[in-house]
């Protein structure tokens, strides 16, 4: 299985909405990350998680709340997000293993409309 | 702090055109080296990964290279085609659990 999962491929929410995407792999990767990408803009870096623990929070505002329950899934909770939230977020995995490669694999993303 | 530079912002070639594609990065202590391709409101494919020992990779049509001292890659795509129109981008790992720096991308049409 080489392959990086994301549910929901599609998620519209209101303000007041508490949401929640998911992200699974199973390729043994001890590091995971979130990204947002908006139109036409290359994918920003949100958080970093190594071996479950949150490494790096690029300043991201606390309306998001990552979650890394295991070593195959991490979560994106949402709440009281504005629209200009609205973009695509990816989900992305590699293994630290040193040596190993090195690539980070991508799941297909979550399409977030905020009304 | 790494920054990657893509050049041409966006690219219309002809059917059949061979093209190239460029990458330009500051700081050469990288690990490695992706470039993704992204169709419209879909997510990245990865394309080629190239490791800071190699020089090049290939995949069918298309062939990257990687010159580390200099801070460059370059993707290059033989016998373009409409199928091949979407956004390219450069991305740079700096190994272990660092995240990649992306390019801002190539937009390129491939007109039948």
């Amino acid at each position: 299985d080489t392959e990086v999962t994301q549910t929901p491929k599609h998620l519209v929410m209101g303000m007041t909405n508490k949401k929640s995407l998911k992200c699974e792999q199973h390729m043994g990767h001890r590091a995971m990350y979130w990204y947002k990408q908006k139109a036409k803009k290359p994918p920003e870096l949100m958080f970093v998680y190594s071996y479950e623990k949150l490494s790096i929070n690029e300043s991201v505002p606390s309306r998001f709340s990552p979650e890394c329950p295991n070593s195959s899934l991490l979560n994106l909770h949402l709440h009281a997000l504005q629209p200009e939230d609205s973009a695509l977020y990816l989900c992305a995995s590699t293994l630290t293993v040193p040596g190993s490669s090195g690539e980070q694999f991508f799941g297909p993303g979550t399409r977030l409309t905020v009304l | 702090k790494q920054e990657v530079t893509q050049i041409p912002a966006a690219l219309s070639v002809p059917e059949g055109e061979n093209l190239v594609l460029n990458c330009s990065f500051t700081d050469s202590a990288i690990y490695n080296l992706q470039w993704f391709r992204q169709d419209p409101g879909k997510g990245l494919t990865s394309l080629l990964l190239i490791q800071s020992s190699q020089r090049e990779q290939t995949s069918g049509r298309l062939n990257a290279s990687l010159d580390k001292s200099s801070g460059r890659s370059t993707l290059y795509i033989a016998a373009s085609q409409p199928g091949d129109s979407a956004t390219y981008l450069c991305a740079v790992g700096g190994g272990g659990n660092t995240p990649l720096v992306f390019g801002k991308g190539t937009r390129l049409s491939v007109i039948a």
